[in-house]
């Protein structure tokens, strides 16, 4: 199990630029979160897969911001024409849909816009 | 809709006092309740979680939480702090047990020597 992973861990780009983030999950876990975590504030929900099926999308998901999970194994998380605002760490977990209820997290991409 | 409410964003004990982390919670429906932890540059780490079984929750690194309906609050704490103890605390709280979590603001632990 070499848990959760992000790629890459820091991103710098500039505004109008669109930027890809990947994450890949612990092996065998069905679900995957997308969080995004500004400064000073504590993890926001995105949007979540079970399987390659996206389940849910939070509001804050913007047109700009696409998921995937093609395969139901890895995840990718797009931001096209990047605005200042989104400068953030974006967190992936993961978790079974078994009887446990612990969502792993990786170390997260954080993305700077300039 | 449910929300996460942490009283105080910054606390500060000395090395070997008690840690105590306020958290509150609002939630329509019988939630299930956790407590993260987050060093520089890193993911969240799980603490303990709350999932309708024992109210006092004991975690890892001597942290333990109590649930309690009647507040609304799932307060973390620790007999005596240490220094590795530093770092962000998020309390979060979720309707399934598998399901999306809505995060606290966190509270930045400093511990003094």
């Amino acid at each position: 199990d070499t848990g959760v992973s992000q790629d890459p861990r820091h991103k710098i780009t500039k505004r109008g630029q669109n930027v890809t983030f990947r994450c890949d999950p612990i092996s065998e876990h069905n679900r995957l979160y997308w969080y995004r975590q500004t400064l000073g504030q504590g993890p926001e929900f995105l949007t979540y897969f079970q399987n390659e099926a996206q389940l849910e999308k939070s509001r804050l998901l913007s047109d700009r911001f696409s998921a995937e999970r093609p395969k139901g194994s890895f995840s990718t998380l797009e931001i096209q024409r990047t605005e200042q605002g989104d400068s953030a760490m974006y967190l992936c977990a993961s978790t079974p849909t078994s009887s446990t209820d612990t969502q792993y997290f990786g170390p997260g991409t954080r993305l700077t816009v300039l | 809709a449910q929300s996460v409410t942490q009283l105080g964003s910054h606390v500060s004990v000395s090395e070997g006092a008690l840690v105590l982390l306020r958290c509150n919670y609002s939630s329509s429906v019988p939630p299930y309740l956790f407590w993260y932890v987050q060093y520089p540059n890193q993911g969240l780490q799980l603490l303990l979680k709350y999932t309708s079984a024992a109210t006092l929750v004991k975690g890892i690194n001597g942290f333990e939480a109590e649930f309690k309906k009647s507040e609304t609050s799932f307060h973390l704490t620790k007999p005596s702090a240490h220094m590795s103890d530093a770092a962000e605390y998020f309390c979060a709280v979720s309707y399934t047990n598998a399901g999306k979590s809505t995060f606290g603001d966190g509270t930045t632990l400093t511990v003094k020597p």
